[in-house]
């Protein structure tokens, strides 16, 4: 069945190095990515997509990979604040409403 | 940010009590949501809506309503609360006019049924 996971629940980073967030999905005809960032006591905020016609996105200090090939997707944050502590979801969808989300990574920066 | 808005914030309530959750959004967009989100799981599409008085089941609709009376507004109801209804609610809204579906998230509300 369609299904959007995620390879860990917890990562733990210091502060000011680079955050790696993976996320496997299985329906390949997926074609639309969305990576949003939910803070406690919020509601998930986007952050960044990709259409599956690309591989890299860049904002800012946030990039997105993807890897059609195994199904995978990854966020990186580049020198990472404690601002960026939060739980991080990856989300898939085929053009239409439907949107699948990853259960979620906890995402903790150490000063 | 307060485009979405979703009331109570709070709420504890007992088995078998009706309860109705509120969401109110001010982007102007046709289309909402309602989610459930339970620790460790994704979340999960309960109801949403295209358009006034339009109303589709999700995945989990079984135990809960909606209304859908006016675009800005669309109310989640549990006509009998239990207690594995205890969970982190949201509201989100889109735009059809978007291709891709870019959800845009309540700040969320937190149910207990005691």
């Amino acid at each position: 069945g369609e299904s959007v996971g995620l390879h860990l629940p917890t990562l733990s980073v210091q502060e000011g190095d680079n955050s790696i967030i993976n996320c496997a999905y299985s329906n390949s005809a997926s074609d639309y990515f969305i990576w949003y960032k939910q803070e406690s006591g919020k509601g998930p905020q986007f952050i960044i997509d990709i259409r599956s016609n690309m591989d890299k996105r860049q904002g800012q200090r946030v990039t997105v990979l993807l890897n059609k090939t195994v199904k995978h997707l990854s966020l990186q944050i580049a020198a990472t604040q404690p601002g960026d502590s939060a739980v991080y979801f990856c989300a898939e969808n085929t053009g239409g409403f439907k949107t699948i989300f990853g259960a979620g990574t906890r995402l903790f920066v150490k000063a | 940010d307060a485009d979405v808005t979703q009331t109570p914030r709070n709420r504890i309530t007992k088995t078998g009590k009706r309860i109705m959750l509120e969401c109110s959004q001010t982007k102007g967009h046709d289309r909402m949501y309602w989610y459930r989100q339970d620790p460790g799981l994704g979340l999960r599409l309960i109801y949403y809506s295209f358009d006034v008085k339009d109303i589709n089941k999700g995945e989990i609709s079984d135990g809960y309503s909606v209304s859908r009376q006016a675009q800005a507004k669309f109310s989640l109801s549990l006509e009998s609360a239990i207690p594995n209804q205890t969970a982190l609610y949201f509201c989100a809204t889109s735009d059809w006019r978007r291709a891709y579906n870019e959800q845009f998230f309540g700040p969320g509300t937190r149910l207990t049924v005691l």
